[in-house]
């Protein structure tokens, strides 16, 4: 079993959609998680990090994490064209090394 | 502020033959990461620096692979000889470290595009 295992999609949703994007993992030393966005030809950059458990709100978007359930969601509320990327999630036991998920590719679509 | 810069942004060799990658970090930043990154697949870390010194380098391939840091700026990674699993996007990230940091935000750089013919 993998440690963190992410569906690589791709998930194409309309303009405006809510969209739930989720990871699963098997470590539970993991405390540090965190979700990347990718864009095509470029390097991941960090969109939002939780450490343990509970909600963080950052505008338009929402990271979950579940630790009783090795679960964490990223939501994107009124998703815009310009969110078309993929969205890694990443975690890690000390702030340092990280272990990513593969990615979901997300297309939104005007 | 200059984000993580990084070169050559493409490369096209053939097997068996050789490879350096450069990283210019965000200045100040003491930790300094080498990431491979298959097509379809998230980063997997290579090697992590802290100023010149290896921190872990468990995942990177020695007997073909080398990284270093020297006056624990630049780095350079480099692959010899190549083959053709080595193909893959390799990113440099690099991070503040140390106590009274909350969280150790790695930035990555744009990544260097190997291909392996």
């Amino acid at each position: 079993q993998k440690e963190v295992e992410q569906d690589p999609g791709p998930l194409s949703v309309p303009e405006g959609a809510i969209v739930s994007l989720n990871c699963t993992y098997s470590n539970s030393a993991f405390q540090y998680f965190m979700w990347y966005r990718q864009y095509s030809r470029k390097g991941p950059e960090l969109l939002m990090y939780t450490y343990s458990s509970g909600n963080k709100e950052d505008g338009r978007f929402t990271a979950q994490v579940d630790k009783s359930s090795k679960y964490i969601s990223l939501f994107i509320r009124d998703s815009q064209p310009s969110d078309s990327a993929t969205y890694l999630c990443a975690m890690s036991e000390r702030d340092d090394k990280i272990i990513f998920g593969k990615g979901t590719r997300l297309h939104i679509l005007p | 502020e200059a984000g993580v810069a990084q070169s050559p942004r493409y490369k096209i060799i053939e097997k068996r033959q050789s490879v350096a990658f450069w990283c210019n970090p965000i200045s100040g930043h003491a930790t300094l990461y080498w990431y491979q990154q298959i097509l379809g697949q998230g980063p997997k870390l290579l090697i992590q620096f802290q100023n010149n010194g290896v921190v872990d380098d468990s995942q990177l391939p020695k007997d073909r692979f080398s990284a270093e840091r020297l006056k624990g700026v630049d780095s350079t990674l480099k692959i010899q000889p190549a083959k053709l699993e080595d193909s893959a996007v390799y990113l440099c990230a690099s991070s503040l470290w140390g106590r009274g940091y909350s969280y150790n935000e790695q930035f990555f750089g744009p990544g260097t595009r190997l291909t392996v013919l």
